[in-house]
This record gives C-alpha cells, sequence and structure tokens, in this order.
C-alpha cells in the first residue's frame, strides 16, 4: 500500500493568513492526489483533485500543486470557515490511502 | 441532487458481524462508471478505506481488511451492503460510505456517517 504522509500534524493561524499544508507519497503517483476538508463530526468535502484541480463550489482561495511524491495544499488568505482538518488522499492505485490529517486552529 | 445515508447497529459486541447499509439517491449503481465506496474512521483519528463496489458488480477490498470484509449491492433499491466479521473493539469508528464516478477514488459524494461501538 502507498503510505501518504502529511506535516504538519497541526498548525496555529490567523484568520487572513496564508495557509501552506504538504503531502508525501511513499512512492510516484503522478498527479492522482486529492485533498478533503473535514469539520468536525461531519464528512469530509472534496476540495481538489488530480493535485490542482478545483471541486466545483470550492472556494478559489484553495489551490493545490505538486505531482510525483510530494504535494501541497494552499489557501491564499484564511477564513473563518476554513478552520478544520484537510486530508490529502492517493487515488493512484488501490487500496487508496490518506494521509493522517492536518489540523488548521485559530491562533 | 446526490444523498447517501448510512445505517446499522451503533453497538457490537466482540467477534460478532456487523451489517451496514449504504442507501443513496441522485444516481443509480447501475449507471456506467458508478462506484461506491465505504471508508471509516476511529474517533480522533484518520480515514481509512475499506472496500468499494462498481456498476458492473467488481469489488475492491483493503488488503489488510480483505478477510473480514464483503460489499455487495441491491440495485434496484439503491443500496449497497458492508459486512465486517469478527468484529474488535479496535473496529469502533464512524462509517461513511461515499460516491465516486470514475476508478480514480475521487469521493465527490459522502453519507453522514454511522458510529459504530464495538463492546461488551
Amino acid at each position: 500500500d502507498i503510505q501518504m504522509t502529511q506535516s504538519p500534524s497541526s498548525l496555529s493561524a490567523s484568520v487572513g493568513d496564508r495557509v501552506i499544508i504538504t503531502c508525501r507519497a511513499s512512492q510516484s503517483i503522478s498527479t492522482y492526489l486529492n485533498w478533503y476538508q473535514q469539520k468536525p463530526g461531519k464528512a469530509p468535502d472534496l476540495l481538489i483533485y488530480d493535485a490542482s484541480s478545483l471541486q466545483s463550489g470550492v472556494p478559489s482561495r484553495f489551490s493545490g500543486s505538486g505531482s510525483g511524491t510530494d504535494f501541497t495544499l494552499t489557501i491564499s488568505s484564511l477564513q473563518p470557515e476554513d478552520f478544520a482538518t484537510y486530508y490529502c488522499q492517493q487515488s493512484y492505485s488501490t487500496p487508496p490511502t490518506f494521509g493522517q490529517g492536518t489540523k488548521v486552529e485559530i491562533k | 441532487q446526490v444523498t447517501l445515508k448510512e445505517s446499522g447497529p451503533a453497538l457490537v459486541k466482540p467477534t460478532q458481524t456487523l451489517t451496514l447499509t449504504c442507501t443513496f439517491s441522485g444516481f443509480s449503481l447501475s449507471t456506467s462508471g458508478m462506484r461506491v465506496s465505504f471508508i471509516r474512521q476511529p474517533p480522533g483519528k484518520a480515514l481509512e478505506w475499506l472496500a468499494r463496489i462498481d456498476w458492473d458488480d467488481d469489488k475492491f477490498y483493503s488488503t489488510s481488511l480483505k478477510t473480514r470484509l464483503s460489499i455487495s449491492k441491491v440495485t434496484s433499491k439503491n443500496q449497497v451492503v458492508l459486512t465486517m466479521t469478527n468484529m474488535d473493539p479496535v473496529d469502533t469508528a464512524t462509517y461513511y460510505c461515499a460516491r465516486h464516478t470514475n476508478a480514480y477514488y475521487q469521493f465527490d459524494s459522502w453519507g453522514q456517517g454511522t458510529l459504530v461501538s464495538v463492546s461488551s
């Protein structure tokens, strides 16, 4: 199985900050990388697919980049509703695997 | 509008078999390309994919759990059923079903999740 490693595990940031979360795969996955946002008590929501494609309805302050083994999720200007946990997930092979999550908290 | 909802017991005893049903609307599992997966999340922990069933009845399972899992569909009822045998307290988790429309596991619609606790 492909291992996905996110960093940091948590971060504190203020409204308006630029936030960058990284995700590393244990082997090359091309651009088969998705990002999800999960709020407490809720199911995850798909934000980014294929490393950099924005899911319909997702604000443009979210962006993704990377290929091969290294990927990033960027929130250009953090909003109050963005405080949540973010997960990367590889869709290159079965079984799909998730990172351990990055919790974005209010500073 | 696509919706999915999981149902099943909130509490099971160790060694028992868990049966979860995912009931969905807004799409059909007889449509080419449609797929439904089950994913779980232990309290405070990360997401773990469990199993997938495709429109053509292809099935795929978690490497570590495949001997305990079985997934099936009832197309006429818009339902997918997951069974997990020999439940253990470490299987305590919120169980989700999710839809994806290609083989690349882009989960674009999720159920609300159902918490299953394993305890005697």
